[in-house]
């Protein structure tokens, strides 16, 4: 069964105190891996696709990477208007609905 | 470009009553997704729609959930009758699905609680 895990659950960090969100992944056969930020209320906004093992993708303090069996989501130095939930999705060949993990909530606090 | 237009925002109902939530996807998105987020969890598949079609409901309760897209736009979700169980966050997606691009931009959401 293809599974997505995500870790840890909960981050609490200081403005400025980089760190990273870990997304581990068992599947039959990898599409294409997913990374959305969602704010309270709100649904998932996309940030990044990664397609294969050894690819990044920046945007401003995220960058996201991909090895064959994990995912990372690397924020350097934070700040409060970061704080979200980050889910982590992948896409199985033959098939385009994404499975997602449970998200790990981050706090950034001032 | 306007996103994925999703009503209500929220929904109260009482268990065994019926609802029907409503999405606009993207304009000229092919491709239509209804996901079910209960809360602390992450979004999880209910139906697919390409164009007018469904490509995949083997997660969606058939017994008491149904959805169609007619004319291949808007689609509706209708659950009949609701469980306390269905209190969560249905959330639409659209997606271009070209060959070299899937990524699925997701609304707003409609919150509903089963009492």
């Amino acid at each position: 069964e293809d599974q997505v895990t995500q870790s840890p659950e909960a981050l609490r960090l200081q403005e400025g105190e980089s760190s990273s969100l870990n997304c581990s992944y068992t599947v039959s056969g990898l599409r294409g891996l997913f990374w959305y930020r969602q704010d309270p209320g709100k649904g998932p906004e996309f940030l990044f696709t990664l397609y294969s093992a050894g690819e990044e993708k920046e945007k401003e303090r995220l960058k996201a990477t991909l090895t064959k069996k994990e995912s990372f989501l690397h924020i350097t130095a934070p700040k409060p208007e970061d704080s979200a939930t980050y889910l982590c999705a992948v896409q199985i060949t033959g098939r385009r609905a994404l499975t997602f993990g449970s998200g790990t909530r981050l706090q950034v606090q001032p | 470009e306007a996103g994925v237009a999703q009503s209500p925002r929220y929904k109260i109902i009482e268990k065994r009553q019926s609802v029907a939530f409503w999405c606009n996807p993207i304009s000229g998105h092919a491709t239509l997704y209804w996901y079910q987020q209960i809360l602390g969890q992450g979004p999880k598949l209910l139906i697919q729609f390409q164009n007018n079609g469904v490509v995949d409901d083997s997660q969606l309760p058939k017994d008491r959930f149904s959805a169609e897209r007619l004319k291949g736009v808007d689609s509706t979700l209708k659950i009949q009758p609701a469980k306390l169980e269905d209190s969560a966050v249905y959330l639409c997606a659209s997606s271009l699905t070209s060959a070299s691009t899937d990524t699925q931009y997701f609304g707003p959401g409609t919150r509903l609680t089963v009492l």
